[in-house]
């Protein structure tokens, strides 16, 4: 599985936009970028999923570079309920049963929004 | 529907005592997963199931012991309890679409003392 590289940590102004890196530079062609969060050591929550266009959804938008070796989740207007762990993952697909679906986390980064 | 629960929430074990952790999901999906998580750290796969009856090891699967004889349960079993199985649990659970897995819904976790 591709190796994700993440800052440890970030820090996010209430109503401003967080902008989440993520280094994915050995991503196979039909690998997915995911993301999650973890709230408090509650259960992770997805997020958003990419494979090469950029993606949005309710929650943030997920941008990928067009090399694919880089993407940057953002919340566009954080509130301090987005302070969490943002975990950024590459997953391959489940291509002729070699892969079951796993989940492969890091460290993540540390989102913190103040006040 | 509640999604992915997971019983007890927390427990305190003596050393070489045994316990069983239970995930239930109401989704009716497939794939199942258990993970750890230690202090500061990404969750790490403990064992997977692709479907009833089946199991397998994920990454570190050493102490423990799992079974999926129905669709909606993935139990989690520890024989003897050792203080390095100290621990948050969390579970999952995913399904297919076409070629690719789906996003990976996270139970609330348990928290396990072994001391």
């Amino acid at each position: 599985d591709a190796k994700t590289t993440q800052p440890t940590s970030m820090d996010c102004a209430e109503g401003r936009a967080a902008n989440l890196p993520c280094n994915h530079s050995t991503i196979s062609g039909n690998e997915y970028v995911y993301w999650y969060r973890q709230i408090h050591s509650q259960g992770p929550q997805y997020i958003i999923h990419g494979l090469k266009n950029n993606e949005t959804n309710e929650m943030a938008s997920l941008i990928i570079t067009e090399d694919r070796k880089s993407s940057t989740l953002i919340l566009p207007h954080a509130t301090l309920r987005d302070t969490a762990v943002y975990y950024c993952i590459v997953r391959p697909p489940n291509a002729g049963g070699t892969s079951y679906g796993k989940l492969t986390f890091g460290q993540g980064t540390i989102l913190t929004v103040h006040p | 529907n509640a999604g992915v629960t997971q019983t007890p929430k927390f427990r305190v074990l003596k050393t070489g005592q045994s316990m069983t952790l239970l995930c239930a999901q109401d989704m009716n999906h497939e794939y199942m997963y258990w993970y750890r998580q230690d202090p500061g750290m990404g969750l790490r796969l403990i064992h997977y199931s692709v479907g009833e009856g089946t199991t397998a090891k994920g990454e570190v699967p050493d102490g423990y012991n799992v079974s999926r004889l129905k669709k909606q349960n993935f139990l989690l079993g520890l024989e003897s309890a050792a203080p390095s199985q100290t621990s948050v649990y969390f579970c999952a659970s995913s399904w297919m679409t076409g070629n690719r897995h789906t996003e990976a819904f996270f139970g609330q976790g348990t928290r396990l003392t072994v001391v």
